[in-house]
């Protein structure tokens, strides 16, 4: 059975410093990778998606990017982040296709 | 822009009472989800929808996706303090490089009371 995996589960970071949030994948090959945030409990906002390796789209412009060095893993970086950064990451994967998708647990993230 | 709206954004019942969360969009999807969500971790998804007409039974929960596949209701009945969480819809559309990309709606925010 399939699986994602993401870490931290939490993290406390000051305004101006890095940030690497990484998303793998176990039990499937070439999938659809996804980032969302989540503000307050509310609705989803897709960040970026990538349909292979080394392929990223993004969907919102702002202070962070993503990469996929390898065929499950994707990561979400920032080189120095903002207090509007704050929020819920939530990664994502789905077979090609149908739209559906499959999170994973989130990492909940506060930018002091 | 694809919008889907989700109804009511709030809703607190007694255990035992029946409930209808609604999802509308003026766009056609090839696919609809329902997931839900517990505080502080990802969407789990109930239900995939893909017919226009389709109607998905989840033990108490009912899914109907409208029959021109631009809306969709969940029906709980007699709702229990476990069915409490973030009801969230969220259409698939098929175009170009897009294809599996979710629109999410902002979601319903449950609570059942025992």
């Amino acid at each position: 059975s399939q699986t994602i995996h993401q870490w931290p589960a939490t993290l406390v970071q000051p305004v101006g410093s890095p940030l690497s949030l990484e998303c793998t994948v176990e039990g499937t090959s070439n999938p659809n990778l996804y980032w969302y945030r989540q503000a307050a409990g509310r609705g989803l906002q897709l960040l970026f998606y990538s349909v292979g390796i080394g392929q990223i789209s993004s969907e919102v412009p702002q202070n962070l990017s993503a990469s996929r060095p390898q065929d499950r893993q994707f990561i979400l970086s920032s080189k120095k982040l903002l207090l509007s950064d704050s929020g819920f990451y939530l990664c994502a994967w789905s077979p090609l296709g149908p739209g559906e998708q499959y999170f994973g647990p989130g990492t909940r993230l506060t930018v002091t | 822009t694809q919008l889907l709206e989700q109804s009511p954004q709030f809703l607190s019942i007694q255990e035992g009472e029946n409930l209808t969360v609604y999802c509308n969009s003026s766009s056609v999807f090839s696919s609809l989800q329902w997931y839900r969500q517990e505080p502080g971790e990802g969407p789990v998804l109930l239900v995939t929808v893909v017919t226009g007409g389709e109607v998905k039974k989840l033990k108490r929960l009912t899914f109907q996706f409208g029959d021109a596949r631009k809306d969709s209701s969940l029906h709980i009945t007699a709702a229990q303090p476990g069915d409490t969480g973030l009801y969230l819809c969220a259409g698939a559309l098929n175009y170009g490089g897009s294809q599996g990309n979710l629109i999410f709606g902002k979601g319903t925010k449950l609570s059942v009371k025992p």
